[in-house]
């Protein structure tokens, strides 16, 4: 059964292009939540998805970042313009339900470095 | 923003013996999630403890939650190299809308 799958793994911007982080999550899975991992904030909720609409948006940084759920099974995460600040882990995961009982399962991350 | 403050921030230890991390929170919770995180790669779920509950265990993992004191902590007991990792609580709100706030982790070496 694979796991929640994340591309691209590794990336290297130049300031000002486009980014666009892509996840699929885990068959039969409902929700999914976009987190961004710095040493400096840590793990932080960017936002979450519950039957393909946003509930919670709260932590997305400004303007920039924009996420989608084109369909059930497939989530985008994108930047733009990208900046040097927003070089982070960025992970997707995904659950059953809303997540507040059950599992989360994690992606590997995509590692984005803006130069 | 943080839900959760791990103590320590690093712990190292030898193989064999347990290791104790801690994890205190600000707001009333539903339940709290135990993780793990190998360097470079995502995280994985450990445990869950619901508020009602005062302690857990699963395989050599104990968990205990003081609701009272907003505080948790995750035991490790005989401790293996491959423990070594990033270990992080995360909190869901009595909401229960899935919105799981981690903590800042603590750091885990463990020397064979």
């Amino acid at each position: 059964d694979a796991g929640v799958i994340q591309s691209p793994r590794h990336e290297v911007t130049e300031m000002g292009q486009e980014v666009t982080l892509r996840c699929k999550l885990i068959s039969g899975h409902n929700s999914l939540f976009w987190y961004r991992q710095t040493m400096m904030r840590g793990l932080e909720l960017l936002i979450y998805f519950n039957n393909n609409v946003p509930i919670d948006d709260s932590g997305m940084p400004e303007d920039r970042f924009s996420a989608k759920m084109p369909n059930a099974s497939f989530s985008t995460l994108k930047i733009q313009p990208s900046e040097p600040r927003d070089s982070a882990v960025y992970f997707c995961a995904s659950s059953r339900d809303r997540g507040g009982g059950n599992t989360i399962y994690f992606g590997e991350g995509s590692w984005l470095t803006v130069v | 923003s943080q839900q959760g403050e791990e103590d320590p921030q690093a712990l190292s230890i030898q193989e064999g013996e347990n290791a104790t991390m801690n994890c205190s929170y600000k707001t009333s919770i539903n339940n709290l999630q135990w993780y793990r995180q190998n360097s470079g790669r995502g995280l994985v779920h450990l445990i869950l403890i619901r508020s009602n509950e005062r302690e857990k265990h699963s395989g050599r993992l104990r968990v205990t939650l003081d609701t009272s004191k907003k505080s948790s902590s995750l035991l490790i007991t005989a401790s293996r190299a491959a423990d070594t990792a990033s270990y992080f609580c995360a909190t869901v709100p009595p909401s229960n809308t899935g919105k799981l706030i981690f903590g800042q982790g603590t750091t885990l070496q463990v020397k064979p």
